[in-house]
């Protein structure tokens, strides 16, 4: 069964750093890309960028681009989104997600697993 | 940029057919897939490669697509299709998969 397994809750003041993961099992962890995705408290999703574990090839997408770093282990299984100086905007729930969904036809680029969220509260 | 654009939202009775929509330039030459998102929950794939449908998706679910708009459709809406509701596509044309998320449209069942 394949399963993605976030880090828990986290409640930070505004300046500090924080690195929240996502473990992986039941599949072969370095052949999917692994996204990240954030959910601002009554918003959209937003793509917050990919890595493939394989490799470590790491993509932002351009409104997160300097804004955090995304990492992964393919020993531990587990990618890692991380901030080293967190504000207030960055309160949000997380997504880990798992580009990749194959049918008879082959490879989706869509995400059929996703981790269950962590929950990013940041404030003074 | 890559965009896609959704309705913030729809309404419908129980019953009825409800129609959400998600428009991009790249849309005709780039599947896209739909997620439905009930509070306090993760995502869950609804449509993939525009109109298929995962296992264990009820068949009340169908998209289609024709030119720059993709259409999820959700036939006889029953109370539990509230939720909000993302189009999703990828540029897989470059090195890597370039994935944007529509705006998202909540579904109201009146």
């Amino acid at each position: 069964e394949v399963q993605l397994v976030q880090s828990g809750a986290e409640v930070k003041k505004p300046g500090e750093s924080l690195k929240i993961s996502c473990k992986g099992s039941g599949y072969s962890f370095t052949s999917y890309w692994i996204g990240w995705v954030r959910q601002m408290p009554g918003k959209g999703l937003e793509w917050m960028g990919i890595i493939y574990p394989g490799d470590s090839d790491t993509r932002y997408s351009p409104s997160f681009q300097g804004q955090v770093t995304i990492s992964a282990d393919k020993s531990i299984s587990t990618a890692y989104l991380q901030w080293s100086s967190l504000k207030a905007s960055d309160t949000a729930m997380y997504y880990c997600a798992r580009l990749g969904y194959y049918d008879s036809s082959g490879y989706q680029i869509c995400v059929y697993y996703w981790g269950q969220g962590t929950l990013v509260t940041v404030s003074s | 940029s890559y965009e896609l654009t959704q309705p913030p939202s729809v309404s419908v009775s129980p019953g009825q057919t409800a129609r959400i929509t998600c428009s991009g330039d790249a849309l005709p030459k780039q599947y896209a897939y739909w997620y439905q998102q009930k509070p306090g929950q993760a995502p869950v794939l609804v449509i993939y490669k525009d109109s298929e449908r995962p296992s264990g998706i009820p068949e009340r679910f169908s998209g289609s697509s024709s030119g720059t708009t993709v259409t999820l459709t959700i036939s006889g809406v029953q109370a539990e299709d509230e939720a909000d509701y993302y189009c999703q596509s990828a540029d897989s044309s470059g090195t890597y998969p370039y994935v944007v998320f529509g705006g998202g449209t909540k579904l109201t069942v009146l």
